[in-house]
């Protein structure tokens, strides 16, 4: 166990429906982070929340929403998605967005968009 | 802009060999950090190490050494006498002073073969 923990570790969705992903974290961190990681290509930043606060969006389509309701839990809510969106999503927390400490990183969810 | 290049996408090794994977940045800070992370088949990014800027001096852990070369701009890591267990995706990464956000490489992936 990382201190990061994603559910579901796997997810199956249709292009009209609706879910979310979870992140939780337990290390105390006051920032946390979307990545998407789709095949031969590097991670890609979605998202960056620090203090509860969305501090970076990356150009991401509307189709994907985070939540971040307190500095432990972080969400992305999916809806009519495309199967290009289909990766693994990684969340990861650090101990602030300044200080270059690294991150720590859940397990990820593997999405498929059918 | 920060920029981390992994040129190798899939190495193959024999179990006991010794495995390099070379890593190339480029940044316009003087001070900045540098990372290696593991992603083994489970799928989290698993730290390995972090080293800033003005410490050139390499560094080892059991099997796992660095090699940090500020004059050709690489981060060099090494896996001597390598094992199944090591087979995964290893991906290094750059943040800039002030700023953790990190900016990966594409990653190298690793088959070790029994």
């Amino acid at each position: 166990e990382t201190g990061v923990t994603q559910t579901p570790r796997h997810l199956v969705m249709g292009m009209t429906n609706k879910k979310s992903l979870k992140c939780e974290q337990h290390l105390g961190h006051n920032a946390m982070y979307w990545y998407k990681q789709s095949a031969k290509k590097p991670l890609e930043l979605m998202f960056v929340y620090s203090l509860e606060e969305r501090v970076e969006n990356n150009s991401v389509p509307s189709r994907f929403s985070p939540e971040c309701p307190n500095s432990s839990h972080l969400f992305l809510h999916l809806h009519t998605l495309q199967p290009e969106d289909s990766a693994l999503y990684l969340c990861a927390s650090s101990q602030d967005i300044w200080i270059s400490s690294g991150y720590t990183f859940g397990s990820g969810t593997r999405l498929t968009v059918v | 802009a920060q920029k981390v290049t992994q040129a190798q996408t899939e190495i193959s090794v024999v179990e006991k060999e010794d495995v390099t994977l070379d890593c190339v940045y480029e940044t316009r800070d003087t001070t900045y950090y540098l990372f290696w992370y593991k992603q083994p088949p489970s799928g989290e990014l698993v730290f390995l190490i972090r080293r800033n800027s003005f410490d050139e001096q390499n560094e080892i852990s059991g099997r796992y050494s660095w090699n940090f070369q500020k004059s050709t701009s690489s981060f060099n890591f090494t896996i001597t006498a390598s094992q199944v267990v090591d087979s995964a995706v290893y991906f290094c990464a750059l943040s800039e002073h002030g700023n953790n956000r990190l900016a990966f490489g594409k990653g190298n992936q690793v088959v070790v073969i029994p």
